[in-house]
């Protein structure tokens, strides 16, 4: 088990670009987050999946904002016409059934938005 | 949701104990704490985890009163490698999203050498 991978690692874009993140889980995790994080605060929840399914998503998480785990392995997190304001490190974590507090989080990809 | 409430910062020698405190007044009864460290350009990663009394690890050691509001994370003689943010959140095992991991601003511990 590798744990948790992230990809890209770093992503400069230029505003109104859109940036596709993606997440590999620890692959017997059914349960996927996404996490924002800036600088001098700790990560905020950004949503989660079941699976597949998308059982939950925080009010950080605007139209422009969209995530996808087709078969319930790896996610995507994608941002549509990027701000300034989404600058950030995104964090991906998995856990299994019943350990909610005990998550495994990857590396996470620095969004730099210019 | 029960929040958390710790040092915003804490300095330590080379091989000194550290402890970190935590206060969480409005635990509830099937909550458990829950603690995190980070390192710069990295993701959190999970520490320890308990319920009451004691818990220790291989990194560390978990102490929880009776009443369950405060909790101490101990680290047993640190290295500057212990360096990074620390996090103590009041989780739920089966509880999900946003109201499971709520990570404040966590505790930053400078080690000196």
């Amino acid at each position: 088990d590798t744990g948790v991978s992230q990809d890209p690692r770093h992503k400069i874009t230029k505003r109104g670009q859109n940036v596709t993140f993606r997440c590999d889980p620890i692959s017997e995790h059914n349960r996927l987050y996404w996490y924002r994080q800036t600088l001098g605060q700790g990560p905020e929840f950004l949503t989660y999946f079941q699976n597949e399914a998308q059982l939950e998503k925080s009010r950080l998480l605007s139209d422009r904002f969209s995530a996808e785990r087709p078969k319930g392995s790896f996610s995507t997190l994608e941002i549509q016409r990027t701000e300034q304001g989404d600058s950030a490190m995104y964090l991906c974590a998995s856990t299994a059934s019943g350990r909610g507090g005990e998550q495994y989080f990857g590396p996470g990809t620095r969004l730099t938005v210019t | 949701l029960a929040k958390t409430t710790q040092p915003i910062s804490m300095d330590s020698y080379e091989g000194q104990e550290v402890n970190i405190t935590c206060s969480h007044n409005n635990i509830a009864t099937n909550d458990y704490i829950t603690w995190y460290q980070q390192f710069p350009s990295q993701g959190p990663r999970f520490i320890i985890q308990g319920y009451k009394t004691k818990v220790t690890n291989e990194v560390a050691s978990l102490f929880i009163p009776a009443d369950r509001k405060s909790s101490t994370l101990s680290l047993p003689r640190v290295s500057l490698s212990d360096t990074a943010v620390y996090y103590c959140l009041v989780t739920a095992p089966h509880q999900t999203g946003a109201n499971n991991l709520f990570f404040g601003t966590g505790t930053r511990l400078t080690v000196i050498p």
